[in-house]
């Protein structure tokens, strides 16, 4: 089956523990993007990533990082959570890049920064 | 002011009632797609559109690059419908939201 997969679904955490949330997708897309979702203010856009070893920032990047060294694999990680980053967190996927293409979402992950 | 614009912000409506929520956006755009999102919080794509019009069963989805505007319309609404509808805008592969319209579909 066609799916974006992200891990864990659910993470409790305390300030500057770092941790990593995982994203694979089966879909060989060359394209590959980060959101986080907050109330009041929406899906805003982390980081995304064209293609392997090219990632580029979006609308709130501060406090995290990425990396694309496989074209399945696009981990968000968090060198050192802070409670503001508390969110709910969707990774995505498109053949060639979403000014073209339709995105396929992951399940979301639900982060809580204590 | 937001560059993405969703009206109206909620909508209820009996089942069978069409409906139509509106999304104007401010800045020049490669694409612009139409999300779902149902109540556990999963996302998916309803359409992707770059001009014209496009229908999935009893999804339409039409945009006017001229006039900056997209609308998404569901004919027969059934309360399987209610959902979270977000309407996106892409640049450069930069893609920015709309904040949603809350949909709930009575039987």
């Amino acid at each position: 089956e066609a799916q974006v997969t992200q891990n864990p679904r659910y993470l409790i955490t305390v300030t500057g523990k770092k941790l990593t949330v995982t994203c694979s997708q089966n879909m060989n897309h060359e394209y590959m993007s980060w959101y986080r979702q907050d109330p009041g203010l929406g899906l805003r856009q982390i980081y995304y990533s064209m293609n392997v070893e090219v990632t580029d920032k979006g609308d709130v990047p501060e406090g995290y990082k990425v990396s694309r060294k496989e074209k399945r694999n696009f981990p968000l990680i968090l060198e050192s959570p802070s409670p503001n980053q508390t969110s709910l967190y969707f990774c995505a996927s498109s053949p060639t890049g979403l000014g073209g293409t339709e995105a396929f979402f992951g399940q979301g992950t639900r982060l809580t920064v204590v | 002011k937001n560059e993405v614009e969703q009206s109206p912000q909620n909508l209820t409506a009996q089942e069978g009632e069409f409906i139509t929520i509106n999304c104007s956006y401010s800045v020049g755009i490669s694409a612009l797609h139409w999300l779902q999102q149902h109540p556990g919080g999963g996302i998916v794509s309803l359409f992707m559109l770059s001009s014209g019009k496009k229908k999935h069963g009893r999804l339409i989805a039409t945009i006017n690059i001229q006039e900056k505007h997209s609308s998404l319309h569901i004919t027969a609404s059934h309360p399987r419908d209610s959902a979270v509808y977000i309407c996106a805008v892409v640049n450069n592969n930069d893609m920015r939201f709309g904040a949603g319209t809350r949909l709930t579909v009575k039987p």
